[in-house]
This record gives C-alpha cells, sequence and structure tokens, in this order.
C-alpha cells in the first residue's frame, strides 16, 4: 500500500533563511506527487505537482521541490523564508498516477521567526 | 474555476446528536468530491469520494456516512456523533487538480 512519510513534525526557522521539508513515499507504481499549504482554520491550497518531466518543479510562493526517483522522495525547499509561510504543510501522493484519492502525510508545521 | 462552499464553518455538539455538514461546489459539472478529516495535529483522513450522484464510497469504517442528492452537492451525516468525531472537515473537488474548501471545525463535548 502507498504512504507518505513527512519526517518533521514541525520546523522553526528564522525569517530568510532557507527550509527544507522533508517528505518520503512509497508506491509500487507511477504517481503523481504534490505539496498543500494550510493557513490556521483554512483549507488546502496547491503549492506545486510533479506529474512528469523535470524533477524540479516550481511552486507558488517561492517554492520548489524536487522528485527523486532513487530515492523516493519529494522535499520541499524555499531560499528565503518569510513570516507569512508559517502553516502547516503537507504533501501528497496520487497512488493511481492521477489526482483522485490523494494519500496525504501527517504535516510539518513550519514556524518562522523574526 | 470552481469554488467549493462549506457551512457550517464551525460546530459544536453534545455527543449524541446528528450531524449535517454541506458542501456544494461552482463552477464545474460531474465533479468528483471527497470528504477529509483532519484530526488535532494529524493528517488528513480520507473518509468518503463520490464519482457521481448517488455513488458514495466510504474509505474507513465509521460512525459517519455521506450523501450526494445533486451533482455538485455532497453531505456528511451521523445519526449520533462520538466524541471522537471531533476533528476539521474538508471537502474537495476534482475534474482534475484536487481543490478544498475552507472546512467545517466540529467540536463533540
Amino acid at each position: 500500500a502507498q504512504s507518505v512519510t513527512q519526517l518533521d513534525s514541525q520546523v522553526p526557522v528564522f525569517e530568510e533563511a532557507p527550509v527544507e521539508l522533508r517528505c518520503n513515499y512509497s508506491s509500487s507504481v507511477s504517481v503523481y506527487l504534490f505539496w498543500y499549504v494550510q493557513y490556521p482554520n483554512q483549507g488546502l491550497q496547491l503549492l506545486l505537482k510533479y506529474l512528469s518531466g523535470s524533477t524540479l518543479v516550481k511552486g507558488i510562493n517561492g517554492f520548489e521541490a524536487e522528485f527523486n526517483k532513487s530515492q523516493t522522495s519529494f522535499h520541499l525547499r524555499k531560499p528565503s523564508v518569510h513570516i507569512s509561510d508559517t502553516a502547516e504543510y503537507f504533501c501528497a501522493v496520487s497512488p493511481s498516477g492521477g489526482y483522485n484519492k490523494l494519500i496525504f502525510g501527517a504535516g510539518t508545521r513550519l514556524a518562522v521567526h523574526p | 474555476s470552481q469554488t467549493i462552499h462549506q457551512w457550517p464553518a464551525t460546530l459544536v455538539q453534545p455527543v449524541g446528536s446528528p450531524l449535517s455538514l454541506e458542501c456544494t461546489v461552482e463552477g464545474t459539472s460531474n465533479p468528483n468530491l471527497y470528504w477529509y478529516r483532519q484530526a488535532a495535529g494529524r493528517g488528513l483522513q480520507l473518509l468518503f469520494y463520490s464519482v457521481g450522484i448517488g455513488q458514495i464510497s466510504s474509505e474507513v469504517p465509521q460512525n459517519l456516512s455521506a450523501s450526494r442528492p445533486q451533482d455538485r452537492q455532497f453531505i456528511l451525516s451521523s445519526k449520533k456523533l462520538l466524541l471522537s468525531d471531533s476533528g476539521f472537515y474538508l471537502c474537495a473537488c476534482s475534474t482534475g487538480e484536487l481543490f478544498f474548501g475552507e472546512g467545517s471545525r466540529l467540536t463533540v463535548l
């Protein structure tokens, strides 16, 4: 069965510092990979997605992620974070290779401090 | 683009009371619809999904049920709430990418 592991439940970082949020998945078939962001008491917003092609994917708000098939990872990075990036970040995989029935990780809480 | 409306946004209910959370979608037709639950400090768990009117699939056994009386309406219900039903419930829609509503926070006391 497919699964998603987000290795850090919380990541504290200072403003303007770089950040990496880690995500590993398990799947025996081709997958689509996603990162979503959730601000307090709101729904989830798509940051970026990997479907195929270039393994480096750029998303909104200056975030990017790199798909590494050999390590089954899809880590999210940003070179310089802002206070407004404080939120919960979810990695997700679509085991069927489509958009249906995404499997989510447990989330990583990013806390950006001044 | 599609818009997903969920209500109520916040709900406090006693144990044993019924529940009805509603989700409606605008800007698309024939969407796949989903109910996810997010428990405190945990990730998202897929509860139900629907590929069409009256077609509901349950992902996990639980105290909840779902119905889809119209193409763009998805309802989450319970006859008797349990404490463990507390959480943040998210409706999602997919005609390609997956879009989420703003969520309904349920507290069962």
